[in-house]
C-alpha cells in the first residue's frame, strides 16, 4: 500500500529564514506525481508545488522548491525568505496515475510557525 | 470564477440523522472527490467519482453515500451509521494529470 511520512509534526522558522520540510513515500509504481499542499488556518487546501517523478529537475515556484529523490524516495520542501503569511500545516501527498484509482495519499501534516 | 463549492461551512445534526453536504463544481473536471479531515490527520479519501453515474468507495467509506448525477454536483451524505461523524470534509475535482481543486470544506458537528 502507499504510504506518505511526514516525520515532523511541527517546525518553527523565523522570518525571512529558510525552512525545509521532510517528507518520504513509498510507492512501486513508476508513473507518479508528487505534491505540497498548504492549509492555512482559513482550512482550504492550496497547491504549492508538484513535481513528476520522471523528471529529474527540482521543481521551483518562487520561494518555495522541492528536492526531490527519487532513489530515497524522499521529497522534501524548502521555503526561502519564510514570510508570516507562509504558517500554515502543509501536506505532502502523492499520486500514482498508473492505476485505475485516481487517489490523493497524504502525509499526516507538519505545522509550520513562523516568527516575527 | 471557476472552483469548487462546498455548502454549508458549518453544519449541525443531532445523533441519528442523515445529513448530505453539497458539493458544485464548474471547472469541468471529469473527476470528483470526498475527504475527511480528522485533528493530527492528513486528508482520507470518502468516494470519488470519475465519470457521471459511476462512483467507487475510498478507504473509509462506511456510513456514507454519495450520488453523481451531474458532472458539476457530488453531493455526500453521512448517515447515522457512521460512528463519527464529526470532522472536516472536503471535496475536491480534478482532470486527468491535473493536481486536484480544493472546497473550502465542510465542518460537520453531530452531538
Amino acid at each position: 500500500a502507499q504510504t506518505v511520512t511526514q516525520s515532523q509534526p511541527e517546525m518553527s522558522v523565523q522570518e525571512a529564514e529558510t525552512v525545509t520540510l521532510s517528507c518520504t513515500y513509498d510507492t512501486s509504481e513508476s508513473d507518479y506525481y508528487l505534491f505540497w499542499y498548504k492549509q492555512p488556518p482559513s482550512r482550504q487546501m492550496i497547491l504549492v508545488i508538484r513535481q513528476e517523478a520522471y523528471k529529474q529537475q527540482n521543481a521551483t515556484e518562487n520561494r518555495f522548491s522541492v528536492n526531490f529523490q527519487k532513489a530515497a524516495k524522499s521529497f522534501s520542501l524548502k521555503i526561502s525568505d519564510s514570510q508570516l503569511g507562509d504558517a500554515a500545516m502543509y501536506f505532502c501527498a502523492e499520486w500514482n496515475y498508473g492505476g485505475s484509482q485516481g487517489n490523493l495519499i497524504f502525509g499526516k501534516g507538519t505545522k509550520l510557525s513562523v516568527k516575527p | 470564477d471557476g472552483g469548487i463549492t462546498q455548502s454549508p461551512k458549518y453544519l449541525f445534526r443531532k445523533e441519528g440523522q442523515n445529513v448530505t453536504l453539497s458539493c458544485e463544481q464548474n471547472l469541468n473536471h471529469d473527476a470528483m472527490y470526498w475527504y475527511r479531515q480528522d485533528p493530527g490527520q492528513g486528508l482520507r479519501l470518502i468516494y470519488y467519482s470519475q465519470i457521471v453515474n459511476d462512483f467507487q468507495k475510498g478507504d473509509i467509506a462506511e456510513g456514507y453515500s454519495v450520488s453523481r448525477e451531474k458532472k458539476e454536483s457530488f453531493p455526500l451524505t453521512v448517515t447515522s451509521a457512521q460512528k463519527n461523524p464529526t470532522a472536516f470534509y472536503l471535496c475536491a475535482a480534478g482532470g486527468d494529470y491535473s493536481p486536484l481543486h480544493f472546497g473550502n470544506g465542510t465542518r460537520l458537528t453531530v452531538t
